[in-house]
């Protein structure tokens, strides 16, 4: 009964160079929400998705970060280019459907560390 | 304006007490639904409970309850007897229907003292 997993947990780039995070969903959901987590502070929604849709993402910065959820396969956090100020933890939540009463199911996350 | 409040950054408390964590939010709408997670050191995030907009009782989940006082605006947790193991960041959260995401404190970090 496999919860939801991300991977890497802990990555580490250099400035300049590429992240891939990748997130696969509970089983049965089908709705895939990104937060991330800055040293010290709470969690920021990013982007929400459903399967090959992206459905709301006002918390993305507008340069370098893009997502998807494919109809096969994990869903992917890209982020190009990175700076120092992406160094954070970022989660993947998961629910069955839009999560209006029921919880978010969270991954461990994924630690980007940007040298 | 800041969706959820925690003002508590850092609380102690003595094993086998009670101890409160305060959340106030703001939202506008009439249905909302109010959680609690924890963080451990490992960095997960674990669900502990929930609270309807609607329901009429305080939720409770084992030793975890949730303190709702709808006009106030505030949900805080209470965690009785505490455990070392509760050592934790813990973190209020809304939702809103009309939106898409869950909205976080900035937590509310716990330290349980033996």
């Amino acid at each position: 009964n496999a919860g939801v997993m991300q991977n890497p947990r802990h990555l580490v780039r250099r400035r300049g160079q590429e992240a891939r995070l990748r997130c696969s969903p509970m089983k049965g959901h089908s709705h895939v929400y990104w937060y991330r987590q800055l040293p010290e502070e709470g969690l920021k929604f990013m982007v929400y998705l459903q399967k090959e849709n992206i459905i709301d993402e006002s918390g993305m910065p507008k340069e370098r970060f893009s997502a998807e959820f494919p109809k096969e396969g994990p869903s992917i956090l890209r982020i190009q280019q990175v700076v120092r100020g992406d160094s954070a933890a970022y989660f993947c939540a998961s629910s069955p459907g839009q999560a209006s009463t029921g919880e978010l199911f969270f991954g461990e996350g994924s630690r980007l560390t940007v040298l | 304006a800041q969706k959820i409040t925690q003002t508590q950054p850092g609380m102690f408390v003595q094993e086998k007490e009670a101890v409160t964590l305060d959340c106030t939010y703001d939202t506008s709408d009439p249905s909302y639904g109010l959680f609690w997670y924890k963080q451990p050191s490992s960095g997960e995030m674990i669900f502990l409970i929930y609270q309807g907009s609607y329901d009429q009782q305080n939720a409770t989940e084992g030793r975890y309850s949730l303190n709702f006082q709808k006009a106030r605006k505030s949900a805080n947790l209470v965690i009785s007897a505490s455990q070392l193991g509760d050592s934790a960041m813990y973190f209020c959260a809304m939702r809103e229907p009309t939106g898409n995401q869950f909205y976080f404190g900035t937590g509310t970090s716990l330290t349980v003292i033996p």
